[in-house]
């Protein structure tokens, strides 16, 4: 089965307000954790990523934390806002051979 | 600069038959990979090619195959189609030595 899985497959919040979106994965293997945002019709667009040896990262108004400890991985969206909506993906890679495993994502709806 | 690009967008097959997807990387980019992306889940990985070498394959059967052309382009094959192969079929490609993959917008491939 997939090593990379979410906790909720839905989340729905006011624009505004700070979106935190939940992942759990199983492989202490890989090197990276990605988190990506795709639209309706559209390829997975890259957020952000954090190396397996980190513990957070922030961008622009988004956060990753890392937990290796209980192996969960979550992304932080601060303001929300109605271009956020879009299903986003966690998924770990392994500079091996490139790899990129996915979980099965999470839809976020940003209500105006 | 144009990012990933693919052919055709959208396209309508009928079992037992074969199609071609193509995709061309990111300039500068040698690396380029194929996932299948089925309505709800997340993108799975097919091939990852290097430098016109297999470097990495999914768990997906000989019906695919791909290859990767001297300018870096590739090609994704699927024989002998199956309702099942309907899906998105994604290409990423990364540059030298980094592990962001950036993906084209996919190939909608229905089965009939």
């Amino acid at each position: 089965g997939e090593s990379v899985g979410l906790h909720l497959p839905t989340l729905s919040v006011q624009e505004g307000d700070n979106s935190i979106i939940n992942c759990a994965y199983s492989n202490s293997a890989s090197d990276y954790f990605i988190w990506y945002k795709q639209e309706s019709g559209k390829g997975p667009q890259f957020i952000i990523d954090i190396r397996s040896n980190m513990d957070k990262r922030q961008g622009q108004r988004v956060t990753v934390l890392l937990n290796k400890t209980v192996k969960h991985l979550s992304l932080q969206i601060a303001a929300t806002q109605p271009g956020d909506s879009a299903v986003y993906f966690c998924a770990e890679f392994f500079s091996s051979n490139y790899k990129l495993t996915f979980g099965k994502g999470t839809l976020l709806t940003v209500n105006p | 600069d144009a990012g990933v690009t693919q052919s055709p967008t959208h396209l309508i097959k009928t079992r037992g038959q074969h199609v071609t997807l193509r995709c061309s990387p990111i300039s500068g980019h040698k690396s380029v990979s194929w996932y299948q992306q089925v309505l709800g889940q997340g993108p799975q990985f097919i091939f990852q090619y290097y430098e016109k070498e297999e470097r990495g394959r999914g768990n997906f059967p000989d019906r695919f195959s791909a290859r990767q052309f001297p300018n870096y382009s590739s090609e994704l094959n699927v024989n002998a189609l199956l309702l099942g192969d309907s899906a998105l079929y994604l290409c990423a490609s990364s540059p030298p030595g980094a592990g962001e993959l950036f993906f084209g917008e996919g190939s909608r491939l229905t089965v009939l």
